[in-house]
C-alpha cells in the first residue's frame, strides 16, 4: 500500500545532541509536512515543502531545520534538543495544497529527550 | 486566520451508545473541513472530510459529519460505539487558499463496557 513511513517510531537522545527524524512517501506528493505534537496537544505545524520550496512557520524555533532531497524523503533535524522538544513528531503529505485532497500522516516519531 | 474549537475534552461513552463529537470553526469563506481519529501512539487517520456539496457526509469506520454553516459547525456522530473507537479524535481546517492545517484541541473519547 502507498503510505507516509516515519523512521525510527521511538528516539532517545541526549540533551543538546543532535538528532535526525526521517519520513518518506510512496504517494508520489508535492507536499510534505513536519509536525510536532506535545502531550495532550494538537498537532503544531513547524514547516513544510511544496516540491523543493521550503516553508517555514513563523514560531518554528531556528533549532528545527529540514531537508528534502528528492520527492521521496524528507528529514527534521534538531541540532541542539532541548527538554521541551520532548514530543510526537508527525509527517504528513498532501498532493498539493490548492485542492479538495486531505493530508496523509505517518505513524509518528515519539523522541524523548533525557 | 482561521481557528477550529472542540468543546469537550473528554467524553465517555458507553459501548453500544451514541456518540456526537462538537466541532466549531471560525473562517471567513467556505472552509475544507476534516475529521482525523488518533489512537494511542499512532499518527493520524482521516475520517471524513468536506468541501463543498451535501452537508451530511460519510466517512469511515460508520462515522458521518454534518456542516452547518449558520452555526460554523461540523459535528462528527456515530450511532453505535464499539470499543474500538475509544481514541482522541481531531477536527481541522484548511482555508481554499493555502497549505496551512489548524487543528483544533482534541476530544479524547473513552469507551466503557
Amino acid at each position: 500500500d502507498a503510505m507516509v513511513i516515519q523512521n525510527p517510531r521511538y528516539q532517545v537522545t541526549q540533551f543538546g545532541k543532535p538528532v535526525t527524524l526521517s519520513c518518506s512517501q510512496t504517494l508520489n506528493h508535492n507536499v510534505m509536512y513536519w509536525y510536532q505534537q506535545k502531550s495532550s496537544q494538537a498537532p503544531k505545524l513547524l514547516f513544510h515543502y511544496y516540491d523543493k520550496d521550503f516553508n517555514n512557520e513563523a514560531d518554528t524555533p531556528d533549532n528545527f531545520q529540514s531537508r528534502r532531497p528528492n520527492t521521496s524523503f524528507c528529514f527534521l533535524d534538531i541540532r541542539s534538543p532541548g527538554l521541551g522538544d520532548t514530543a510526537m513528531y508527525l509527517c504528513a503529505t498532501s498532493i498539493d495544497g490548492y485542492s479538495n485532497q486531505p493530508q496523509h500522516f505517518g505513524d509518528g516519531t515519539r523522541l524523548s529527550i533525557l | 486566520a482561521q481557528s477550529v474549537t472542540q468543546p469537550d475534552i473528554h467524553i465517555t461513552v458507553s459501548e453500544g451508545a451514541s456518540l456526537e463529537l462538537r466541532c466549531n470553526y471560525s473562517y471567513g469563506a467556505t472552509p475544507y473541513l476534516f475529521w482525523y481519529v488518533q489512537s494511542p501512539g499512532q499518527g493520524l487517520q482521516l475520517l471524513l472530510k468536506y468541501f463543498s456539496g451535501d452537508t451530511l457526509v460519510q466517512g469511515i469506520k460508520g462515522f458521518e459529519a454534518e456542516f452547518k454553516r449558520s452555526q460554523s459547525s461540523f459535528n462528527l456522530r456515530k450511532p453505535s460505539v464499539h470499543w474500538s473507537d475509544a481514541a482522541e479524535y481531531f477536527c481541522a481546517v484548511r482555508g481554499a487558499a493555502g497549505n496551512k492545517l489548524t487543528f483544533g484541541g482534541g476530544t479524547r473519547v473513552l469507551v466503557k463496557p
